[in-house]
Protein backbone atom coordinates (compact mmCIF):
# COMPACT_ATOMS: atom_id res chain seq x y z
CA UNK A 1 0.00 0.00 0.00
CA UNK A 2 0.88 3.79 0.24
CA UNK A 3 0.71 6.37 2.48
CA UNK A 4 1.73 10.08 2.04
CA UNK A 5 2.02 12.43 4.55
CA UNK A 6 2.19 16.55 4.35
CA UNK A 7 1.61 19.28 6.83
CA UNK A 8 -2.25 20.16 7.25
CA UNK A 9 -2.23 23.74 7.17
CA UNK A 10 0.81 26.98 6.20
CA UNK A 11 0.17 30.43 6.29
CA UNK A 12 2.24 33.10 4.51
CA UNK A 13 2.57 36.82 3.57
CA UNK A 14 2.28 38.10 0.22
CA UNK A 15 5.50 37.91 -1.29
CA UNK A 16 7.38 35.03 0.80
CA UNK A 17 8.38 31.85 -0.13
CA UNK A 18 6.42 28.26 1.46
CA UNK A 19 8.03 25.32 1.09
CA UNK A 20 5.28 22.03 1.50
CA UNK A 21 7.01 18.39 2.16
CA UNK A 22 5.54 15.14 1.37
CA UNK A 23 7.20 11.97 3.25
CA UNK A 24 5.83 8.68 1.49
CA UNK A 25 6.00 4.84 2.14
CA UNK A 26 5.08 3.35 -0.78
CA UNK A 27 5.63 -0.61 -2.14
CA UNK A 28 6.11 0.64 -5.59
CA UNK A 29 7.22 4.23 -6.79
CA UNK A 30 7.25 5.48 -10.06
CA UNK A 31 7.10 9.50 -9.63
CA UNK A 32 5.64 12.11 -7.29
CA UNK A 33 3.19 14.80 -8.52
CA UNK A 34 1.40 17.75 -7.42
CA UNK A 35 -1.87 18.85 -7.80
CA UNK A 36 -3.51 22.36 -6.86
CA UNK A 37 -7.32 22.63 -5.43
CA UNK A 38 -8.99 26.18 -5.18
CA UNK A 39 -12.35 25.66 -2.64
CA UNK A 40 -14.77 24.58 -4.78
CA UNK A 41 -13.04 23.51 -7.56
CA UNK A 42 -11.58 20.45 -8.99
CA UNK A 43 -7.66 19.22 -8.70
CA UNK A 44 -5.49 20.58 -10.97
CA UNK A 45 -1.79 19.66 -11.97
CA UNK A 46 0.76 21.69 -10.99
CA UNK A 47 4.13 19.48 -11.46
CA UNK A 48 5.85 15.52 -11.51
CA UNK A 49 8.94 14.23 -10.66
CA UNK A 50 10.05 10.74 -11.57
CA UNK A 51 13.82 11.18 -11.07
CA UNK A 52 15.75 13.12 -8.19
CA UNK A 53 16.16 16.85 -8.41
CA UNK A 54 14.58 20.25 -8.87
CA UNK A 55 11.77 20.93 -11.66
CA UNK A 56 10.69 24.46 -12.31
CA UNK A 57 7.98 25.92 -13.63
CA UNK A 58 7.60 29.69 -13.31
CA UNK A 59 7.09 30.82 -9.32
CA UNK A 60 6.42 26.78 -8.72
CA UNK A 61 9.53 24.51 -8.08
CA UNK A 62 9.22 20.47 -7.40
CA UNK A 63 11.60 18.35 -5.71
CA UNK A 64 12.29 14.78 -5.18
CA UNK A 65 14.72 12.63 -3.23
CA UNK A 66 13.84 8.93 -4.18
CA UNK A 67 16.85 7.26 -1.50
CA UNK A 68 14.64 9.54 1.23
CA UNK A 69 11.56 8.77 -0.23
CA UNK A 70 10.67 12.88 0.01
CA UNK A 71 9.32 15.69 -2.15
CA UNK A 72 8.47 19.35 -1.85
CA UNK A 73 6.48 21.77 -3.42
CA UNK A 74 8.03 25.40 -3.21
CA UNK A 75 5.92 28.34 -4.20
CA UNK A 76 7.62 31.84 -4.85
CA UNK A 77 6.68 35.46 -4.47
CA UNK A 78 3.10 34.10 -3.13
CA UNK A 79 0.36 35.86 -4.58
CA UNK A 80 -3.25 36.03 -3.04
CA UNK A 81 -4.82 33.30 -5.76
CA UNK A 82 -2.32 31.00 -4.49
CA UNK A 83 -4.43 30.30 -1.40
CA UNK A 84 -5.54 26.79 -1.89
CA UNK A 85 -5.04 23.20 -1.31
CA UNK A 86 -1.64 21.63 -2.69
CA UNK A 87 -1.40 17.55 -2.84
CA UNK A 88 0.97 15.56 -3.45
CA UNK A 89 0.44 12.27 -5.10
CA UNK A 90 2.70 9.08 -5.92
CA UNK A 91 1.88 7.12 -8.98
CA UNK A 92 2.60 3.44 -8.71
CA UNK A 93 5.37 1.39 -10.46
CA UNK A 94 4.37 -0.16 -13.85
CA UNK A 95 0.72 1.73 -13.17
CA UNK A 96 -1.67 5.10 -13.74
CA UNK A 97 -3.04 5.15 -10.37
CA UNK A 98 -2.51 7.79 -8.07
CA UNK A 99 -2.54 8.00 -4.38
CA UNK A 100 -3.50 11.27 -2.65
CA UNK A 101 -2.15 12.89 0.60
CA UNK A 102 -4.24 14.62 2.84
CA UNK A 103 -3.38 18.05 1.24
CA UNK A 104 -1.94 20.88 2.71
CA UNK A 105 -4.24 24.46 2.89
CA UNK A 106 -2.01 27.40 1.85
CA UNK A 107 -3.35 30.66 3.40
CA UNK A 108 -1.87 33.78 1.81
CA UNK A 109 -2.42 36.56 3.80
CA UNK A 110 -2.20 40.99 2.58
CA UNK B 1 -12.93 21.05 -26.11
CA UNK B 2 -15.24 20.39 -22.77
CA UNK B 3 -12.22 18.17 -21.14
CA UNK B 4 -13.78 15.83 -18.24
CA UNK B 5 -17.94 16.78 -17.65
CA UNK B 6 -19.94 15.41 -14.56
CA UNK B 7 -23.60 15.24 -13.52
CA UNK B 8 -25.33 16.02 -11.98
CA UNK B 9 -23.25 19.41 -9.91
CA UNK B 10 -24.97 18.97 -6.77
CA UNK B 11 -27.83 16.17 -5.42
CA UNK B 12 -29.81 15.27 -2.14
CA UNK B 13 -30.65 11.59 -1.79
CA UNK B 14 -32.13 9.31 0.95
CA UNK B 15 -30.84 6.55 2.65
CA UNK B 16 -31.86 3.55 0.66
CA UNK B 17 -31.86 5.37 -3.20
CA UNK B 18 -29.98 4.97 -5.45
CA UNK B 19 -28.18 7.04 -8.25
CA UNK B 20 -25.98 6.99 -11.07
CA UNK B 21 -23.22 9.59 -11.16
CA UNK B 22 -22.06 10.36 -15.14
CA UNK B 23 -18.61 10.99 -16.31
CA UNK B 24 -17.59 11.79 -19.68
CA UNK B 25 -14.05 13.26 -20.88
CA UNK B 26 -13.35 14.20 -24.84
CA UNK B 27 -9.64 14.13 -25.27
CA UNK B 28 -9.53 10.64 -26.31
CA UNK B 29 -8.22 9.58 -22.80
CA UNK B 30 -7.99 5.57 -21.95
CA UNK B 31 -7.77 5.89 -18.18
CA UNK B 32 -10.78 7.79 -15.89
CA UNK B 33 -11.14 7.22 -12.60
CA UNK B 34 -13.39 8.06 -9.60
CA UNK B 35 -12.68 9.69 -6.49
CA UNK B 36 -14.74 10.47 -3.52
CA UNK B 37 -13.28 13.95 -1.66
CA UNK B 38 -14.84 14.25 2.13
CA UNK B 39 -14.49 17.83 3.92
CA UNK B 40 -10.92 19.03 4.60
CA UNK B 41 -9.18 15.83 3.12
CA UNK B 42 -7.46 13.91 0.50
CA UNK B 43 -9.13 12.01 -2.54
CA UNK B 44 -9.70 8.36 -2.17
CA UNK B 45 -10.07 6.20 -5.55
CA UNK B 46 -12.78 4.33 -5.40
CA UNK B 47 -13.04 2.87 -8.46
CA UNK B 48 -10.40 3.04 -11.93
CA UNK B 49 -10.69 1.68 -15.49
CA UNK B 50 -7.28 1.71 -17.21
CA UNK B 51 -9.02 0.91 -20.59
CA UNK B 52 -11.96 0.46 -22.11
CA UNK B 53 -13.50 -2.77 -20.96
CA UNK B 54 -11.98 -2.66 -17.97
CA UNK B 55 -12.66 -1.60 -14.12
CA UNK B 56 -11.03 -2.32 -10.91
CA UNK B 57 -11.22 -1.45 -7.56
CA UNK B 58 -9.44 1.82 -5.59
CA UNK B 59 -9.05 2.06 -2.65
CA UNK B 60 -12.53 2.34 -1.26
CA UNK B 61 -14.57 0.24 -3.12
CA UNK B 62 -17.69 -0.68 -1.06
CA UNK B 63 -21.40 0.51 -1.72
CA UNK B 64 -20.22 1.38 -5.32
CA UNK B 65 -20.63 -0.06 -8.80
CA UNK B 66 -18.78 1.32 -11.96
CA UNK B 67 -19.89 0.71 -15.62
CA UNK B 68 -17.12 2.04 -18.30
CA UNK B 69 -19.61 2.47 -20.94
CA UNK B 70 -17.41 3.25 -24.12
CA UNK B 71 -14.21 4.99 -24.37
CA UNK B 72 -15.77 8.05 -23.12
CA UNK B 73 -18.26 7.64 -20.71
CA UNK B 74 -17.11 6.29 -17.11
CA UNK B 75 -20.36 6.26 -14.83
CA UNK B 76 -20.34 5.77 -10.82
CA UNK B 77 -23.89 4.03 -8.96
CA UNK B 78 -24.56 4.13 -5.54
CA UNK B 79 -26.97 1.07 -5.33
CA UNK B 80 -28.36 2.05 -1.85
CA UNK B 81 -26.74 5.42 -0.22
CA UNK B 82 -25.91 5.84 3.50
CA UNK B 83 -25.47 9.10 5.21
CA UNK B 84 -21.36 8.01 5.11
CA UNK B 85 -21.45 8.69 1.30
CA UNK B 86 -22.13 12.01 1.31
CA UNK B 87 -19.14 13.63 -0.12
CA UNK B 88 -18.04 15.14 -3.06
CA UNK B 89 -17.13 13.35 -6.39
CA UNK B 90 -14.82 13.91 -8.75
CA UNK B 91 -14.39 12.48 -12.11
CA UNK B 92 -10.92 12.31 -14.17
CA UNK B 93 -8.87 11.09 -16.91
CA UNK B 94 -5.14 10.28 -18.13
CA UNK B 95 -3.43 9.45 -21.44
CA UNK B 96 -2.15 6.34 -19.32
CA UNK B 97 1.25 5.98 -21.00
CA UNK B 98 3.87 4.81 -18.86
CA UNK B 99 6.36 7.85 -20.03
CA UNK B 100 5.85 11.03 -18.43
CA UNK B 101 3.62 12.69 -16.11
CA UNK B 102 0.66 11.07 -17.41
CA UNK B 103 -1.67 13.77 -15.69
CA UNK B 104 -4.90 13.59 -14.61
CA UNK B 105 -8.00 16.07 -15.49
CA UNK B 106 -10.68 16.52 -13.31
CA UNK B 107 -13.79 17.12 -13.71
CA UNK B 108 -15.70 19.85 -11.82
CA UNK B 109 -17.43 17.02 -9.26
CA UNK B 110 -20.51 16.03 -7.77
CA UNK B 111 -22.29 17.33 -4.46
CA UNK B 112 -23.96 14.68 -2.88
CA UNK B 113 -25.80 14.65 0.45
CA UNK B 114 -27.32 11.37 1.68
CA UNK B 115 -29.98 12.61 4.71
Amino acid sequence: GQSLEQPSEVTAVEGAIVQINCTYQTSGFYGLSWYQQHDGGAPTFLSYNALDGLEETGRFSSFLSRSDSYGYLLLQELQMKDSASYFCAVREAAGNKLTFGGGTRVLVKP
Amino acid sequence: NAGVTQTPKFQVLKTGQSMTLQCAQDMNHNSMYWYRQDPGMGLRLIYYSASEGTTDKGEVPNGYNVSRLNKREFSLRLESAAPSQTSVYFCASSESNLEGTDTQYFGPGTRLTVL
